[in-house]
């Protein structure tokens, strides 16, 4: 069955980076696209942006390009997301979620979250 | 890219029916038949329940049902039980692999 395990919580300085990790198993890691989204504490859902674990072509909401990448390992079925220059902003649960079978529908299957926390 | 409209929050009682609105553009919403929405209880991860409008994944109750109309999905979610006591996002797909969620609604069961 198709898992996704993400890393565990973090707490980070303004200003300091983050790098969150999502451990694949269960599919063919190439074959479909990921997607992270961060929810700040009593917030909506955010979408951050997305990557081909095949090539490692990304693409990045507006609002993070130049603060974030994505990459992924294809050795150890992981994607990553790092995030940069961290303000008290970015406090918020970071979550990967899966491509599903069909073209640009995602989400049947999602990491547990990531709490990222950014406190001097 | 701005966010999808969405009411802050609905309620019904068990066994009515409720729908819940997302309200994008025609850059958006209106130009592919790519809306999906998530139910999220507290402290889980989103679960999907309706994708590319009006489709349900595999195994999920006929009570959730989507609908479009120029800029604005619907999700009717009939027979109100308990457990369907969450938040509700939209999210469409805005060209160029990119997709911009709904604000989300919060559904109370009365």
């Amino acid at each position: 069955q198709v898992q996704l395990v993400q890393s565990g919580a973090e707490v980070k300085r303004p200003g300091a980076s983050v790098k969150v990790s999502c451990k694949t198993s269960g599919y063919t890691f190439t074959s479909y696209y990921m997607h992270w989204v961060r929810q700040a504490p009593g917030q909506g859902l955010e979408w951050m942006g997305i990557i081909n674990p095949s090539g490692g072509r990304t693409t990045y909401a507006q609002r993070f390009q130049g603060r974030v990448t994505m990459t992924r390992d294809t050795s150890t079925s992981i994607v990553y997301m790092e995030l940069r220059s961290l303000s008290s902003e970015d406090t918020a649960i970071y979550f990967c979620a899966r491509e599903t079978n069909f073209d640009y529908v995602w989400g049947e299957n999602w990491g547990q979250g990531t709490l990222v926390t950014v406190s001097s | 890219q701005s966010a999808l409209t969405q009411p802050a929050s609905v309620s019904g009682s068990p066994g009515q029916s409720v729908t819940i609105s997302c309200t994008g553009t025609s850059n958006d919403v209106g130009s592919y038949t790519l809306v999906s929405w998530y139910q999220q209880h507290p402290g889980k991860a989103p679960k999907l329940v309706i994708f590319e409008d009006i489709k349900r994944p595999s195994g999920l109750s006929n009570r959730f049902s989507g609908s479009k109309s120029d800029n604005t999905a619907s999700l009717t979610i009939s027979g109100l039980q308990a457990e369907d006591e969450a938040d509700y996002y939209c999210c469409s797909y805005a060209g160029s692999y990119t997709w911009v969620f709904g604000g989300g609604t919060k559904l109370t069961v009365l």
